[in-house]
């Protein structure tokens, strides 16, 4: 069973929408997550970083964590096409274990 | 702040021989860095976590001995590429842990090694 789940898309958004992404945890004990965003051929990029319930707002992105049901959300206002990449989601145990499990990740397109 | 670089960005090499890739973490020291591997359309590998003045530590599956990794200072780790074949052709990313006591990873721009 994988530790951290990503729906694949690919997710199209008309630019100017707000683009919705979700990614659910198995682990209980995991404290801290992290969205990246991956350009095709490029590294990683932190987006954001989230560690208690509730939302966690920078900018144009929004995190979103809720520990009780385990999913962790990022959501995009006013995409824009330099938003079209994909986005990984991870989740960090704090328990002496500093390795990031991450999701699969979730191509996302902003459509013009 | 938290720029991790890495050296070469591409490299060539012939099989049999050997490549070195250096992480360097520019604007503040990183006790903990991590090395992953991505295949195209593939998600990221993590290998090893390297610490400090100590041995690194590998995933299962992954050859220490062929994937040599040593991190000397709070701002290089070092990868070794042993040998290299043809499938060992990947995209090499390094991450380092921020020190400012949280967690989060930042990622060397990566570097694509091609085995001819």
């Amino acid at each position: 069973q994988k530790e951290v789940e990503q729906n694949s898309g690919p997710l199209s958004v008309p630019e100017g929408a707000i683009a919705s992404l979700n990614c659910t945890y198995s682990d209980r004990v995991s404290q801290s997550f992290f969205w990246y965003r991956q350009y095709s051929g490029k590294s990683p990029e932190l987006i954001m970083s989230i560690y208690s319930n509730g939302d966690k707002e920078d900018g144009r992105f929004t995190a979103q964590l809720n520990k009780a049901s385990q999913y962790v959300s990022l959501l995009i206002r006013d995409s824009q096409p330099s938003d079209s990449a994909t986005y990984l989601c991870a989740a960090l145990s704090n328990f002496g274990n500093e390795k990031l499990t991450f999701g699969t990740g979730t191509r996302l397109t902003i459509i013009p | 702040g938290a720029v991790v670089s890495q050296h070469p960005s591409w490299v060539i090499c012939k099989s049999g021989t050997s490549v070195k890739i250096e992480c360097r973490s520019l604007d503040f020291q990183a006790t903990t860095m991590f090395w992953y591997r991505q295949f195209p359309k593939q998600s990221l590998m993590l290998m090893a976590t390297s610490n400090e003045g100590s041995k690194a530590t590998y995933e299962q599956g992954v050859e220490k001995d062929k994937f040599l990794i040593n991190h000397a200072s709070l701002t290089l780790s070092t990868l070794t590429v042993t040998s290299a074949h043809p499938e060992d052709s990947s995209f090499y990313i390094c991450s380092a842990l921020s020190g400012t006591g949280g967690y989060e990873q930042y990622f060397g721009p990566g570097t694509r090694l091609t085995v001819t």
